[in-house]
């Protein structure tokens, strides 16, 4: 079975603090998929990024970055010079290859960011 | 392009009564879902459709049936509502599978069960 755990629950920080949102995964597939899902405070979700477990280049999108370890099951995802539009519950979620593969959610990490 | 629209945005029912959340999405996606998503517990999938015709059950299916008539559409039903069903729900798509593709939500029912 496949798990997401985001041991964070909530973190505050004062902006341009940089914040890292941890998150480690369980899956007995050898192929599988992390994705990275953002809720403001209006309450959509916003999609966030992909990773496949074949791909363990690290990722960076403008204040962004992502660092999959598979030798730890962990994406953790930072922020640099967080602002307070980033503040926000941000879930972790796994889904294993197959067409009736299933995504499973973290619990979330809310993010509050001081002005 | 709507993307996918959920309907009602906000409902109160009473313990017992029964009513249908509605999903429709215009983007021709295959695979279609719904979750629900409480305090503390992040999102946990309900029920979920890989096309019209097949559907089957996630990690919290109880209380719940769903049925894809067509592509475009995915109602949920509560066929006799509990406090414990007050919740917010969402429905998603994407175009084949969930695996490699990242799903498109939308906005969220609030549901309240008093």
């Amino acid at each position: 079975a496949q798990k997401v755990t985001q041991a964070q629950t909530e973190i505050s920080v004062v902006e341009k603090e940089d914040v890292t949102l941890d998150c480690v995964y369980e899956t007995r597939d050898t192929t599988y998929y992390l994705f990275w899902y953002k809720q403001p405070p209006s309450g959509e979700l916003v999609f966030l990024i992909r990773r496949n477990s074949f791909d363990e280049q690290n990722e960076i999108s403008g204040r962004y970055s992502w660092n999959f370890q598979k030798s730890t099951s962990s994406f953790n995802f930072t922020i640099t010079a967080s602002q307070v539009v980033d503040s926000a519950v941000y879930f972790c979620a796994l889904s294993e290859a197959g067409a009736n593969s299933k995504l499973t959610f973290g619990k979330g990490i809310t993010l509050s960011v001081r002005p | 392009n709507a993307g996918v629209t959920q309907t009602p945005k906000f409902q109160v029912l009473k313990t017992g009564q029964s009513m249908t959340l509605q999903c429709a999405q215009d983007m021709n996606h295959e695979y279609m879902s719904w979750y629900r998503q409480d305090p503390g517990m992040g999102l946990r999938l309900i029920h979920y459709s890989v096309g019209a015709g097949i559907t089957d059950q996630g990690e919290v299916p109880n209380g719940y049936n769903v049925s894809r008539s067509t592509t475009e559409d995915f109602p949920l039903r509560l066929l006799s509502a509990a406090p414990s069903q007050t919740s917010v729900y969402f429905c998603a798509s994407s175009p084949q599978g969930i695996s490699n593709q990242p799903q498109h939500f939308g906005d969220g029912t609030r549901l309240s069960i008093l």
